[in-house]
This record gives structure tokens, C-alpha cells and sequence, in this order.
């Protein structure tokens, strides 16, 4: 079993609709939790930082973390074609030995105008 | 300067051949990554750089061997590398070894022929 697991895809969804995606991970030392965006043949771009459980919102983003059903969700808000692209959850114990991040394999994510 | 700047963005070598990857921030960003990333799956960990001190080497192969001349740049040297390293290298940093945001460069796709 994979430390963290992520449904690869591809989701596709209309332009506007609401955007779900989510990971679940076996490590309980997790604490930090990112999301990032990878358009194809660019670098991962980070979208959304939390440390901990919880909801953090930033514009069209909205990240929450249940560390008791070990489970992290990223929605994304009227969606457009330029999301589409590839959404990558990373995941971090504190202060883990050089700051090592954890990746799930990634979803791909199309919006249709 | 809010970015990571890698060149070259493509590379092609044979494999005798010796290059270099070269990664720059200017962010005062004081820990440097390099990750590998091949085609559908996630970025895996290579090195990192802490302090402009090397603190982890995910058993990397000999072939490959990083420096870092100082705290703005980044460099992986190449040597005898074979084909199945041809991927993606990318570069990462973050401000403090201890923070999880990390900001990625748009990567070197390198082809070992």
C-alpha cells in the first residue's frame, strides 16, 4: 500500500462546475499538506499550504485536512479550461529529516468549455 | 524575483557525454531540491541541499552528483547516465529547511540517447 493514494483520472467536468478532488494517506506523522497544480511539461506550481486539520480557502481554492479519517480535499470553484492540468496532493511529518515531501500520483483534471 | 530558473529547459546527451543541470533562485530561500519526475507519475525525491550543505541523498546513483556553490545556486552534474534516466529534473526550494511551500522551476527534460 502506498503511504499516499490518489485517484489518477482523468476527472472531467463542465466549465463552471465544481472541481473534487481529494487523497488519503496511512502516515499519522503527517502534518503539512499541499496541494499543487502541474500543467504538461511544466513544474508543479503550489496552490494551497496547510499545516495540520482543518479548511483554508483562497479564492476559487478551497483545502480541507480530517487527520482522524486521514483525508485531505481540494475543491476548486467555477472551474475553467485553464484547470486543467494535473493536481498533485504532498504531504510532510513535522520537521521530518531534510523536509521530505510525500506525492500521490496525481489527477487529471479536464474542464470542457 | 518569486521564481526558480533552470536551464537548459531541453537537454540530449549520449551516453558518454558529461553535462550539467543549473538551478537559481533569488528568493533568499536557504533549502534546495532536486526531484526526478518521469512521464504520469509524481516527482521523486533526489537531494537536498540545507544550508548550501548537502543533508539527503535518496541513494541516488553515482552518476548523478549535485552541488551547490552557493546559496543561490544549484547544480546536478551528469555522467554515463543511461536511458532510463532520460525524465524531467526539476528543481525546488523553500525559505527554511523546516517549511513546506516549496516553489518548483519549470524543469530540464532531459533525453539520454
Amino acid at each position: 500500500q502506498k503511504e499516499v493514494e490518489q485517484d489518477p483520472g482523468p476527472l472531467s467536468v463542465p466549465e463552471g462546475a465544481i472541481v473534487s478532488l481529494n487523497c488519503t494517506y496511512s502516515n499519522s506523522a503527517f502534518q503539512y499538506f499541499m496541494w499543487y497544480r502541474q500543467y504538461s511539461r511544466k513544474g508543479p506550481e503550489l496552490l494551497m499550504y496547510t499545516y495540520s486539520s482543518g479548511n483554508k480557502e483562497d479564492g476559487r481554492f478551497t483545502a480541507q485536512v480530517d487527520k482522524s479519517s486521514k483525508y485531505i480535499s481540494l475543491f476548486i470553484r467555477d472551474s475553467q479550461p485553464s484547470d486543467s492540468a494535473t493536481y498533485l496532493c504532498a504531504m510532510s511529518a513535522v520537521k521530518a529529516a531534510g523536509n521530505k515531501l510525500t506525492f500521490g500520483g496525481g489527477t487529471r483534471v479536464l474542464v470542457k468549455p | 524575483d518569486t521564481e526558480v530558473t533552470q536551464t537548459p529547459k531541453h537537454l540530449v546527451m549520449g551516453m558518454t557525454n558529461k553535462k550539467s543541470l543549473k538551478c537559481e533562485q533569488h528568493m533568499g530561500h536557504r533549502a534546495m531540491y532536486w526531484y526526478k519526475q518521469k512521464a504520469k507519475k509524481p516527482p521523486e525525491l533526489m537531494f537536498v541541499y540545507s544550508y548550501e550543505k548537502l543533508s539527503i541523498n535518496e541513494s541516488v546513483p553515482s552518476r548523478f552528483s549535485p552541488e551547490c556553490p552557493n546559496s543561490s545556486l544549484l547544480n546536478l552534474h551528469l555522467h554515463a547516465l543511461q536511458p532510463e534516466d532520460s525524465a524531467l529534473y526539476l528543481c525546488a526550494s523553500s525559505q527554511e529547511p523546516g517549511q513546506y511551500g516549496y516553489t518548483f522551476g519549470s524543469g530540464t527534460r532531459l533525453t539520454v540517447v
